[in-house]
């Protein structure tokens, strides 16, 4: 099993859809967690931490489930300017080493 | 706001040379972090570096590789004999925080974009 596993993509949608991305972890000792998005051939930004309460921001919800090791991003009100590729990020419990997902593509259609 | 800068943006080499990436973390942060990303690939955790010593470092992060911080201000990474598959983009990151901590949020730059000929 890959360490930090994401579906590719690409997800195609319209403005204003909603989307959600999954993101499954190996490590069980995995403490934290986060979303980047990566437009091309750029640096991955921040979107935001996840935290085991889920955590909110704008249009953008985050949830943690460690029974199940992963985490998801929903993404409501989809915007042109959405479409990125959105890294699932985990740090390994006890290391200074993070693990980075290949990443999922997301395409806002107008 | 502040933000971490790297340079060059973009880095021509032969084959067998040595290069030196550098890249100024932002000024209160404590944590750096180099990563590589071939192209079309996902981003590759090297190696992290504190308090003027490797933390941690990842199976790419061989003896062909080695990271200094030679002032209070710069974080290289030096690739001593490179080869054509160390060509990737290469992000520096920062942090405030231990890894272990909460909160622990890296702040990357713009990356070097390495072309090994």
């Amino acid at each position: 099993r890959k360490e930090v596993e994401q579906d590719p993509g690409p997800f195609n949608v319209p403005e204003g859809a909603t989307v959600a991305f999954n993101c499954t972890y190996s490590n069980s000792a995995s403490q934290s967690f986060f979303w980047y998005r990566q437009d091309c051939r750029k640096e991955p930004k921040l979107l935001m931490s996840v935290y085991s309460s889920g955590n909110e921001d704008g249009r953008f919800t985050a949830q943690l489930n460690r029974a199940s090791q992963y985490i998801s991003l929903l993404i409501r009100d989809s915007k042109l300017s959405d479409s990125a590729t959105y890294l699932c990020v985990v740090n390994e419990g006890g290391t200074y080493k993070y693990i980075f997902g290949t990443g999922t593509r997301l395409k806002v259609l107008a | 706001e502040p933000e971490v800068t790297q340079t060059p943006s973009h880095q021509v080499t032969q084959m067998g040379q040595e290069v030196i990436l550098r890249c100024v973390p932002i000024s209160n942060h404590l944590y750096f972090y180099w990563y590589r990303q071939i192209l079309g690939q996902k981003v590759e955790f090297l190696v992290s570096f504190y308090n003027n010593e490797i933390s941690e470092k990842s199976e790419i992060f061989d003896d062909q590789f080695s990271v200094e911080r030679p002032d209070g201000s710069n974080f290289t990474l030096k690739i001593r004999s490179t080869k054509l598959e160390d060509s990737a983009m290469y992000f520096c990151a920062s942090s405030e925080r231990s890894s272990l901590a909460s909160k622990n949020i890296q702040y990357f730059g713009a990356g070097t974009r390495l072309s090994v000929l």
